[in-house]
């Protein structure tokens, strides 16, 4: 059971917008910061989000993270079928020392 | 070229011990917060270890005092040394180049470990 809760799966259709949500609480992220990843199949992850919101060089700005209290959200807007992968969040736990990813959530794009 | 690359994973059997290694090229790595993350077979990823710029290092509960990071400056290497090994420490071990905010921005391919008898 991951520390941080994603849900198991989202889908959505081409050139649609979908949003994943990364629950968690006061000692990771409450007072820390969110990255995100995106991991397509057979791949290692990527990031695509860090620092809460801040895309690095050459990631689109159809993807957006934001935060607000314990929860971060990921949104990807134009859905393309390359979207398609598992998608996790992470950040550190002040209490557990040490760093945290959420379970990962599997996008299909119908 | 900027990127990491790891190597040393193998079949093995429990009780057993491997060093990984990975090598660094483009950036030095005392610089950075270098860390391992494990992947098991269709599983999420795992938080494992770092080292910080200071020396100082991390572990996660289910790796302590069993497994040790180091680095190398002078090969620019990471290096996880892993001791008394299990079945469940079975994973694809990535080697990812780690900030102050806590993401990374730089991950290697991976090096798989098969723990089994």
């Amino acid at each position: 059971q991951s520390v941080l809760t994603q849900p198991p799966s989202v889908s959505a259709a081409p050139g649609q917008k979908v949003t994943i949500s990364c629950s968690g609480s006061s000692s990771n992220i409450g007072n820390n910061y969110v990255s995100w990843y995106q991991q397509l199949p057979g791949t290692a992850p990527k990031l695509l989000i860090y620092d809460n919101n801040k895309r690095p060089p050459g990631i689109p700005d159809r993807f957006s993270g934001s935060k607000s209290d314990t929860s971060a959200t990921l949104g990807i807007t134009g859905l393309q079928t390359g979207d398609e992968a598992d998608y996790y969040c992470g950040t550190w736990d002040s209490i557990l020392s040490g760093g945290v990813f959420g379970g990962g959530t599997k996008l299909t794009v119908l | 070229e900027v990127q990491v690359v790891e190597s040393g994973g193998g079949f093995i059997q429990p009780g057993g011990s491997l060093r990984l290694s990975c090598a660094a090229s483009g950036f030095t790595i005392s610089g950075y917060y270098m860390t391992w993350v494990r992947q098991a077979p269709g599983k999420g990823l795992e938080w494992v270890s770092v080292i910080y710029i200071g020396g100082g290092t991390s572990y996660a509960d289910s790796v302590k005092g069993r497994f040790t990071i180091s680095r190398d400056s002078s090969s620019n290497t990471l290096y996880l040394q892993l001791n008394s090994l299990r079945v469940d420490d079975t994973a694809v071990y990535y080697c990812a180049r780690g900030f102050r905010g806590w993401y990374f921005d730089l991950w290697g391919r991976g090096t798989l470990v098969n723990v089994s008898s």
